[in-house]
């Protein structure tokens, strides 16, 4: 157990909907970090939370945002949804900036299917 | 601009051979941290090993160990006398130390089939 956990595990939803991807870091973690997981593009950053501020951007669509809270659990929200944003979604969190070195743990992830 | 480029991707190998997965990498940064993740087919991603850019000494983890070699820009890994739990997706990843926060940059993964 990675001690980062992720709801839900699974999500069936059709196109042109929107849902919201939930995280909850390891305790203490301050940044969190959103993956994308797809067949024909492998593993991608789509964004960076630290300490509730966004850090850095990746390949993230505008139809996607993200926020972190006071808490520092974290929400992926993915809006007009395609048949092709079909994939698994990780969050990972870490200990920060400045801590480049300390290891990313990633949750089980979301395995989103728009039908 | 950072890559890591694993180009095996698909190995298959019996029970009890050993087995070597290749990792490459680019980076202009002169610190950085190298990162090896296990995917199961449950599909969560495992945490293996982090190695720091400024240490070149080998890990060894029972039947895992890994070789860092700064002067090709590798980081293999090694299992020994693999086991069909060892089956699942295995992927390299690079992080830069930034103090404005470090995305991890992975690579496209190589499957590996422990057959019985």
């Amino acid at each position: 157990d990675s001690g980062v956990t992720q709801t839900p595990k699974h999500l069936i939803t059709a196109t042109g909907q929107r849902v919201t991807l939930r995280c909850s870091p390891r305790s203490g973690d301050l940044s969190v970090y959103w993956y994308q997981q797809s067949l024909d593009q492998g593993l991608q950053f789509l964004i960076q939370y630290y300490n509730g501020e966004e850090r850095a951007k990746g390949n993230i669509l505008e139809r996607f945002s993200a926020q972190q809270f006071p808490d520092l659990h974290s929400e992926l929200n993915l809006s007009s949804l395609e048949l092709g944003d079909s994939a698994l979604y990780f969050c990972a969190s870490s200990a920060g900036p400045g801590t480049g070195g300390t290891e990313a743990f990633f949750g089980q992830g979301t395995r989103l299917t728009v039908v | 601009a950072q890559k890591v480029t694993q180009a095996q991707t698909e190995i298959s190998v019996v029970e009890k051979e050993d087995v070597t997965l290749d990792c490459v990498y680019e980076t202009r940064d002169t610190t950085y941290y190298l990162f090896w993740y296990k995917q199961p087919p449950s599909g969560e991603l495992v945490f293996l090993i982090r190695r720091n850019s400024f240490d070149e000494q080998n890990e060894i983890s029972g039947r895992y160990s890994w070789n860092f070699q700064k002067s090709t820009s590798s980081f293999n890994f090694t299992i020994t006398a693999s086991q069909v739990v060892d089956s699942a997706v295995y992927f390299c990843a690079l992080r830069p130390r930034e103090t404005s926060g470090s995305r991890l940059t992975f690579g496209e993964g190589t499957q590996l089939t422990v057959n019985p």
